[in-house]
């Protein structure tokens, strides 16, 4: 069974520090990785999408994998409090006819 | 990216009835799926719809329980059938554009008394 790790949290941050999110997936096979974040109330909107091992940056965002630990992160920058919501990590075992295996997110709170 | 609407958005409904939501995306797209938010939870993935033939569905998800119909590459329907109060969730669309990015329409949030 595929499985997604997150801590729930909440995980506070003070505006302007950076916000460390993470996440452990189960299955190997894994092969694309993203990040999205739910405000409360709305569906989840897309932040990053990793592939490879490495860091990709994308603004204030960055996202990192290790694929040998099956292990990724997101890094923000410069939080602001509109950055507070919950993140949801979702991994996928293959290409874009594969459904997406969720973690259960983590809620972030930038405090101002 | 592309524009998803689901339709209703949300509805209260009696235990043994059914409903039916319906997604609609503003252009063609090659894949769609359906997940369920239960409250307080993180989103699972209930079945792919296939267009012109059945739907594959995930461990835990059945046809009678979930049918799910798409007959062309814009539009899907989910039916939650002989509802009880443990369907109560947020049921979202998704679809893929290009070849990798899913996109989620607004959700349909589901009461069941």
């Amino acid at each position: 069974q595929k499985e997604v790790e997150q801590n729930s949290g909440p995980l506070s941050v003070p505006e302007g520090a950076i916000a460390s999110l993470n996440c452990t997936y189960s299955d190997r096979v894994s092969q694309s990785f993203f990040w999205y974040r739910q405000y409360s109330g709305k569906s989840p909107e897309l932040i990053m999408s990793i592939y490879s091992n490495g860091d990709k940056e994308d603004g204030r965002f960055t996202a990192q994998l290790n694929k040998a630990s099956q292990y990724v992160s997101l890094l923000i920058r410069d939080s602001q409090p509109s950055d507070s919501a919950t993140y949801l990590c979702a991994v996928r075992e293959g290409g874009g006819a594969d459904g997406l295996t969720f973690g259960k997110g983590t809620h972030l709170i930038i405090q101002p | 990216s592309a524009v998803i609407s689901q339709k209703p958005s949300r509805d209260i409904c009696q235990r043994g009835t059914s409903l039916t939501i319906q997604c609609q995306v503003d252009s063609q797209v090659t894949m769609m799926f359906w997940y369920r938010q239960q409250p307080g939870q993180s989103l699972t993935l209930i079945a792919t719809a296939n267009q012109g033939s059945e739907a594959t569905y995930e461990s835990g998800f059945v046809i009678d329980k979930f049918p799910i119909s798409r007959p062309n590459l814009t539009f899907s329907t989910l039916t939650v059938s002989n509802m009880s109060p443990e369907d109560s969730s947020i049921y979202l669309c998704s679809v893929v554009v290009g070849t990798d990015t899913q996109y989620f329409g607004p959700g349909t949030r589901l009461t069941v008394l």
